[in-house]
């Protein structure tokens, strides 16, 4: 199975600042269709987990614009422009390319 | 609006036996691969089974394989996991979620069944 590392695995910031979480995959995410499966969930405490963006850098209906994701291959971003308290919980990357698809090990945003 | 609702979590012993389900409403239930995502506490996630449209593509982890059983009812929009021969490490909780395409899935989750395997 292909293993996402993620990291770091805590990430305290200030609120109105920028985060930025990598996701690195243990192969290319490319896919035979020339696109790149790679997603971004977030879960904040006590609630189910949300997608917020697929394909690399698609940002689902509803999820802010401070939220964008980036990257090619193996090396993946998701970056929070400004953060707010909203944002609190755990970030996961997850590849859909490869199967089974699997998720890193999430990485715990909060406010410093 | 999407709805995805678990229930027939609990408490059981191991190698004892538990059948989740989850009801769906709001969109086109056969159009879409439904899964089961679990989590363990304080731990990731963890994908162990689908289930396409039809019904006649399934798959599950490694983990589940020969103990859990994937179904659907389509006339009735709901998903079922049958849980076999429990052991401590399937204490989680559960979430059902959809997948219109398994490449880019989870676009909806329930709000999650928690079982506990426990003497």
């Amino acid at each position: 199975d292909v293993v996402m590392t993620q990291s770091p695995l805590s990430l305290p910031v200030t609120l109105g600042q920028p985060a930025s979480i990598s996701c690195r995959s243990s192969q290319s995410l490319e896919y035979s269709d020339g696109n790149i499966y790679l997603n971004w969930f977030q879960q904040r405490p006590g609630q189910s987990p949300r997608r917020l963006i697929y394909k690399v850098s698609n940002r689902d209906s509803g999820v802010p614009d401070r939220f964008s994701g980036s990257g090619s291959g193996t090396d993946f971003t998701l970056k929070i422009s400004r953060v707010e308290a909203e944002d609190v919980g755990v970030y996961y990357c997850m590849q859909g390319t490869h199967w089974p698809g699997t998720f890193g090990q999430g990485t715990k945003l909060e406010i410093k | 609006e999407v709805q995805l609702v678990e229930s027939g979590g609990g408490l059981v012993q191991p190698g004892g036996s538990l059948r989740l389900s989850c009801a769906a409403s709001g969109f086109i239930f056969s159009d879409y691969y439904m899964n089961w995502v679990r989590q363990a506490p304080g731990r990731g996630l963890e994908w162990i089974s689908y289930i396409s449209g039809s019904g006649d593509s399934i798959y599950y982890a490694d983990s589940v394989t020969g103990r859990f059983t994937i179904s659907r009812d389509n006339a009735k929009n709901s998903l079922y996991l049958q849980m076999n021969s429990l052991r401590d490490e399937d204490t989680a909780v559960y979430y059902c979620a959809r997948a219109h395409f398994l490449v880019v899935p989870f676009d909806s989750w329930g709000q999650g069944s928690l079982v506990t395997v426990s003497s």
